[in-house]
């Protein structure tokens, strides 16, 4: 059983549509990352959220933190081939020796032209 | 500046090898981890290390695994002896004292048949 459910597992859409992946837990982060994960590389850090009900933009992506930081979204806005890859979200867990950082299972995004 | 270099890229052995995979951390950066990347489970945490000695190595899956991080500048995981399900990405991350972001390595393809 994942800590973090992400949903959708996989997303195939065109380019320029919009849409949402999702990230859900019954347990609270004292924040919450987004990775984006290309074929043959390691994840990549998108973003940060800290305080509950926090939103960042970056660009074409907007995130959020949600109220009771268990949970998060990005919105990807006219989506580009560029944009294909795995998306994960990893929340933060605070532990007796620091923090754990816990991913989730990862959405695969596929954007066609 | 250099990312984190993990090697090999690439490794096919048979079952009952021992392999062994390489890090170099980000220099300056004092915590070093190993992940396993699969299908089924996703990015999982196995070793922890902070200032070069573990902390947290729950996530190792039995006594086949082992890893060491004899100084600052270099850590190794090992398996003894390899299973074909061992087969996985295996990454290797560092990140920076009082920093959230954590840098991934490309990754170490291991297949196990």
């Amino acid at each position: 059983t994942q800590l973090l459910e992400q949903s959708p597992q996989f997303l195939s859409i065109q380019e320029g549509e919009n849409l949402t992946v999702y990230c859900n837990s019954s347990s609270v982060f004292s924040s919450l990352q987004w990775y984006r994960q290309e074929p043959g590389e390691g994840p990549v850090l998108l973003v940060t959220v800290v305080t509950g009900g926090e939103v960042k933009k970056l660009k074409r992506l907007t995130f959020q933190f949600g109220d009771a930081r268990k949970d998060s979204s990005l919105h990807i806005t006219a989506a580009q081939p560029g944009d294909t890859g795995l998306y994960l979200c990893a929340g933060r867990k605070v532990m007796e020796y620091g923090n754990k950082l816990v991913f989730g299972a990862g959405t695969i995004l596929r954007v066609k032209s | 500046d250099a990312g984190v270099i993990q090697s090999p890229r690439h490794e096919v052995t048979e079952m009952g090898q021992e392999v062994t995979l390489r890090c170099k951390p980000i220099s300056g950066h004092n915590s070093l981890f190993w992940y396993r990347q699969t299908m089924m489970r996703g990015l999982e945490l196995l070793i922890y290390f902070n200032n070069n000695v573990p902390i947290d190595d729950s996530g190792m899956p039995e006594d086949r695994f082992s890893a060491k991080m004899p100084n600052a500048s270099f850590s190794t995981l090992k398996i003894q002896p390899s299973e074909p399900r061992d087969s996985a990405v295996y990454f290797c991350a560092s990140r920076g004292d009082g920093e959230r972001t954590i840098y991934f390595g490309e990754g170490s393809w291991l297949t196990v048949v």
